[in-house]
């Protein structure tokens, strides 16, 4: 089976340049999340969508940032316009059923931001 | 709030010793907990989960750990380190109260010397 598949793996850009991550789920995951790990810390969530639809985005700076998760399969997080306060470790996970109680979430190899 | 603490930034251990990594939580309903490593530049893999049930949970790689209802706490267990488990290990909380968000610990790094 293959995993949660995420590009690119690094990005170095200049603040207030625009940016964006891919993420392609594990095949039939309902559920697609969002994390930002900034150094030393464990991962938070960003944003939650189960099939197309937002669950949860009570963390996601809206001012800059912003996801999609058309279709239901494929996501996109986008920082427009980055800070240096940006530079982390984006993690996309997914999930088979609703994001409840007992669900496992499988993570990809993340992205790497550096904002100069 | 939920929250999860990992006491150690850092803990050595001797490859055949036993290792613990620890983790308490705080909820306001029952926790659902979970342990997961990160090896550099990976994602978080899964380890194992404590959802109910028998309070000793056995996980991949010969890692377990026991869930303690009284103390809150979730530590993680190995009867006999090996080298390659030297990574990252997160502990994290989920319950009904904080609507099934996974709130995560900020790491313990684990060195296991040969």
């Amino acid at each position: 089976e293959a995993g949660v598949a995420q590009s690119p793996r690094y990005k170095i850009i200049e603040k207030r340049q625009s940016v964006a991550f891919w993420c392609n789920p594990i095949s039939g995951h309902a559920t697609l999340y969002w994390y930002q790990q900034i150094l030393g810390q464990g991962p938070k969530l960003l944003i939650q969508f189960q099939n197309n639809g937002v669950v949860d985005d009570s963390q996601l700076p809206k001012d800059r940032f912003s996801a999609e998760r058309l279709k239901g399969v494929d996501s996109t997080l986008k920082i427009q316009p980055a800070k240096l306060e940006d530079s982390a470790v984006y993690l996309c996970a997914s999930s088979l059923a609703g994001g409840g109680a007992a669900d496992t979430q499988y993570f990809g190899p993340g992205t790497r931001l550096t904002v100069l | 709030a939920q929250s999860v603490a990992q006491p150690e930034d850092q803990v050595n251990v001797a490859e055949g010793n036993p290792l613990t990594v620890k983790c308490t939580y705080s909820v306001s309903g029952n926790p659902y907990l979970f342990w997961y490593v990160q090896y550099p530049n990976r994602g978080l893999q899964f380890l194992l989960k404590y959802i109910t049930g028998d309070n000793l949970v056995k996980g991949s790689y010969g890692f377990e750990a026991e869930f303690n209802k009284s103390q809150t706490s979730f530590h993680l267990k190995k009867p006999s380190a090996l080298v390659s488990d030297s990574a990252l290990y997160f502990c994290a909380v989920r319950d009904e109260g904080g609507g099934f968000k996974t709130i995560f610990g900020a790491g313990t790094r684990l060195f296991v010397k040969a």
